[in-house]
């Protein structure tokens, strides 16, 4: 039974280029959160998605970030024109339901931005 | 916003050695989640508190949830090399958004043979 799985596992850009982190969550979930973890600083929510609904994106930046969970496919955090602050360890983690606080996490994505 | 304070940031002990981590707040959750966080990989749950004054154990480590909710602790007995590694607790406030967690900053452990 496989986990959430997370890919690229490591992803080095430019800036002012495009970043796409993908997560399949585990078999069975439907809710799927991103969060970053910074150097030096803890975890921080990102977004909350449902298939196809965006429940809570209190934790996104305004501007450059978007995430989407279709209804076929992985969940897709998407980062456009970064930057250097944007380099992180994004983690995506799932979960069977809205009534559920487990969270399984993926591996994460490293991102670096030159 | 929501803070979770974790303490201490590092702790570097001999095998064998007790120790307790502790996470504290000025906030109330409605439940508080302890994970290990390996290197290069996601955090894995260990635990999840739920009742004010609530204590779980697994094996070796006890958590103790505080009476208001507001705080939490890790005490690790007779710790081994094994126990080493970046250990996260983190709320959950409430509300419909349940995998939304306020994360601290953790704490390092290392046990040293």
């Amino acid at each position: 039974n496989a986990g959430v799985m997370q890919n690229p596992r490591h992803l080095v850009r430019r800036r002012g280029q495009e970043a796409r982190l993908r997560c399949s969550p585990m078999k069975g979930h439907s809710h799927v959160y991103w969060y970053r973890q910074l150097p030096e600083e803890g975890l921080k929510f990102m977004v909350y998605l449902q298939k196809e609904n965006i429940i809570d994106e209190s934790g996104m930046p305004k501007e450059r970030f978007s995430a989407e969970f279709p209804k076929e496919g992985p969940s897709i955090l998407r980062i456009q024109q970064v930057v250097r602050g944007d380099s992180a360890a994004y983690f995506c983690a799932s979960s069977p339901g809205s009534a559920n606080e487990k969270l399984f996490f993926g591996s994460g994505t490293q991102l670096s931005v030159l | 916003t929501q803070l979770l304070e974790q303490s201490p940031q590092f702790l570097s002990i001999q095998e064998g050695e007790n120790l307790t981590v502790y996470c504290n707040s000025s906030s109330v959750f409605s439940s508080l989640q302890w994970y290990r966080q390996e290197p290069g990989e996601g955090p894995v749950l260990l635990v999840t508190v739920v009742t004010g004054g609530e204590v779980k154990k697994l094996k070796r480590l006890t958590f103790q949830f505080g009476d208001a909710r507001k705080d939490s602790s890790l005490h690790i007995t007779a710790a081994q090399p094994g126990d080493t590694g970046l250990y996260l607790c983190a709320g959950n406030a409430g509300g419909t958004s349940y995998g939304k967690l306020t994360f601290g900053q953790g704490t390092i452990l290392t046990v040293h043979p």
